[in-house]
């Protein structure tokens, strides 16, 4: 299977500090997702990005297919922000890396 | 917009009993639906993929008599995990995939499982 690698594995970010995220994977695929895991354990879908950017309010993500990346941005960080990120290509299913896990502080 | 709907949100169960757990998609047709299973501080891990009225796909090492699945229509999916034991505890994700005219897939809100 794919191969995903996520980091940092964790972040501590002050409220409105601006932060990147980097997902790796070992394979090409179809396409990848990003979601945000809150506390309660519901995922949210924040982006399905097979390539290019794109931009939703103060998240922003973009994804180099042919260099097998992808990149979240955090920018203006909220304490609401808190949680695991989780990337996921997408090869006909998910596979998912181990997550960033995100502490904003107020 | 496309609402997966998971129930139980938490179910506490005796170890040797059983427990399902029902998926439905709310205001579309899911003709595949996923089935994760996640430890605390773990990524989710694909248990099998669930095809609408045939027999559901096991990844390897996940035992397909203790975790039953069944896809009998294409608004629902339910996971039973059969002689539950202490081990079986986690948290359990489903997930469908968004077709024509969306992108990507939907998640439930997850079922938390403690066998005791």
């Amino acid at each position: 299977g794919i191969q995903v690698e996520q980091s940092p594995p964790d972040l501590i970010l002050q409220e409105g500090a601006n932060s990147t995220l980097r997902c790796n994977f070992s394979d090409s695929v179809n396409n990848l997702q990003w979601f945000h895991q809150n506390p309660w354990g519901q995922l949210i879908n924040l982006f399905y990005i097979p390539s290019g950017t794109k931009q939703n309010g103060r998240l922003s993500a973009t994804t180099v297919a042919t260099e097998r990346y992808s990149l979240l941005y955090i920018s203006s960080s909220q304490t609401t922000d808190s949680g695991v990120y989780f990337c996921a290509p997408d090869d006909y299913k998910l596979s998912f890396g181990a997550g960033t896990t995100v502490t904003v502080r107020a | 917009g496309a609402v997966v709907s998971q129930h139980p949100s938490w179910v506490i169960c005796k170890s040797g009993t059983s427990v399902k757990i029902e998926c439905r998609s709310l205001d579309f047709q899911a003709t595949t639906m996923f089935w994760y299973r996640q430890f605390p501080k773990q990524s989710l891990m694909l248990m099998a993929t669930s095809n609408e009225g045939s027999k559901a796909t096991y990844e390897q090492g996940v035992e397909k008599d203790k975790f039953l699945i069944n896809h009998a229509s294409l608004t629902l999916s339910t996971l039973t995990v059969t002689s539950a034991h202490p081990e079986d505890s986690s948290f359990y994700i489903c997930s469908a995939e968004l077709g024509q005219g969306w992108n990507g897939y939907t998640f439930g809100s997850g079922t938390r499982l403690t066998v005791v």
